[in-house]
């Protein structure tokens, strides 16, 4: 099982609205991923983590705040966004393992911010 | 900074041709995946390449990683619609970060 699920597929708020995003695997990956991904660009790491702790933020601004509750959940959850925040937000998850590095994604969610 | 272009950006052809779409960088990578993604949805893996040298097939599809580990290339036969798709080849950098290509969008046409 190579599966990465997204809720929700999409997804429009407001500018002073709070939302969340959700991405679930359960192949065992101790690493997971967001991505920002703008229409015909390729997707742009935000954050990621590594045995539930953060460790990269891309200089993401603090509007976007991930969490890790535990190995097989990662959520981002959004405050005050703007509109050129509307992208495709991507899940991504891989195991640690050397030499051959894979990442699996999830379908994402469509964010539109009005 | 390590970059990764892609060539052609975009390709449009008939079913049943063949094309190569490539993925060049002047940085080493351990390894380097191809990614396949339609309009909408994630990325979905096709291939990690490892090896200098190594060529792996995938049905009509041949990748190839480039002796160096500094590019790679993507070849299909017989093109079909089904290929449709954007094209990503993404670089390992050894630091829990891919480095992704440009893109190459391409169009297979009946």
């Amino acid at each position: 099982d190579t599966e990465v699920t997204q809720t929700p597929k999409h997804l429009v708020m407001g500018m002073t609205n709070k939302k969340s995003l959700k991405c679930e695997q359960h192949m065992g990956h101790r690493a997971m991923y967001w991505y920002k991904q703008k229409a015909k660009k390729p997707p742009e790491l935000m954050f990621v983590y590594s045995y539930e702790k953060l460790s990269i933020n891309e200089s993401v601004p603090s509007r976007f705040s991930p969490e890790c509750p535990n190995s097989s959940l990662l959520n981002l959850h959004l405050h005050a966004l703007q509109p050129e925040d509307s992208a495709l937000y991507l899940c991504a998850s891989s195991t640690e393992d050397q030499g051959s590095y894979e990442q699996y994604f999830g379908p994402g969610t469509r964010l539109t911010v009005t | 900074t390590q970059l990764l272009e892609q060539s052609p950006q975009f390709l449009s052809i008939q079913e049943g041709e063949n094309l190569t779409v490539y993925c060049n960088s002047s940085s080493v990578f351990s390894s380097l995946q191809w990614y396949r993604q339609e309009p909408g949805e994630g990325p979905v893996l096709l291939v990690t390449v490892v090896t200098g040298g190594e060529v792996k097939k995938l049905k009509r599809l041949t990748f190839q990683f480039g002796d160096a580990r500094k590019d790679s290339s993507l070849h299909i036969t017989a093109a079909q619609p089904g290929d449709t798709g954007l094209y990503l080849c993404a670089g390992d950098t050894g630091f829990q970060k891919l480095v992704f290509g440009t893109g190459t969008r391409l169009l297979v046409s009946p």
